[in-house]
């Protein structure tokens, strides 16, 4: 699996969105990028994961450049409860009984 | 939907005892995983399982013994429990088309 650097933390205000970036820069083609989230004693949570499109869902955003070699998590209207630490992990298709490398993630912020 | 769920959620053992924690998931998932996560570090695979009757070691298996007679039922088995299994233990489950990992809530041991 390609290797990802996300910066160590980051903050947020309440209501306004965060953007999380993670540089994947020997992503393969067949690799997709998925996004993981802690909250504090909890379970990792997927959020979302893509290939090369743009994806949304309920929970997020996930913006891919066009070379794939970058990605932006965006959490459209931050509240208290995404504080959490967040992992943007690259993983090739068919690899379903390959574990799940989590990297050291971003801490993420959210400010009252 | 219960989706899946690990019992107990937390237990306190001493040295040398057998202890054995469940993870149970409604998907009908092929793929099940066990880590353990120690504070201040990322996650650890001990053990896989790709399907009923199969498993796999993972990074670090030593100690540990699985066993998988039902798709849905994943339990791990510390056989002789030691301080250094001292750690927050998570399952989880992969299966179908996206190969999304999902994990329980995890359960804190306690090893005295």
């Amino acid at each position: 699996d390609a290797k990802t650097t996300q910066p160590t933390s980051m903050d947020c205000a309440e209501g306004r969105a965060a953007n999380l970036p993670c540089n994947h820069s020997t992503i393969s083609g067949n690799e997709y990028v998925y996004w993981y989230r802690q909250i504090h004693s909890q379970g990792p949570q997927y959020i979302i994961h893509g290939l090369k499109n743009n994806e949304t869902n309920e929970m997020a955003s996930l913006i891919i450049t066009e070379d794939r070699k970058s990605s932006t998590l965006i959490l459209p209207h931050a509240t208290l409860r995404d504080t959490a630490v967040y992992y943007c992990i690259v993983r090739a298709r068919g690899t379903s009984g390959s574990r799940l490398t989590f990297g050291e993630g971003t801490q993420l912020t959210v400010n009252p | 939907d219960a989706g899946i769920t690990q019992s107990p959620r937390y237990k306190i053992t001493e040295t040398g005892r057998q202890v054995t924690l469940m993870c149970h998931q409604t998907w009908s998932h092929s793929y099940m995983f066990w880590y353990r996560q120690d504070l201040g570090h990322g996650l650890r695979l001990i053990y896989y399982s790709a399907a009923a009757d199969i498993t796999d070691k993972g990074e670090v298996p030593d100690g540990y013994v699985v066993s998988r007679s039902k798709t849905e039922n994943f339990p791990l088995t510390l056989e002789s429990a030691t301080r250094s299994q001292t750690s927050v233990y998570f399952c989880a489950s992969s299966g179908g088309r996206e190969e999304t990992q999902y994990f329980g809530p995890g359960t804190r041991l306690l090893v005295l």
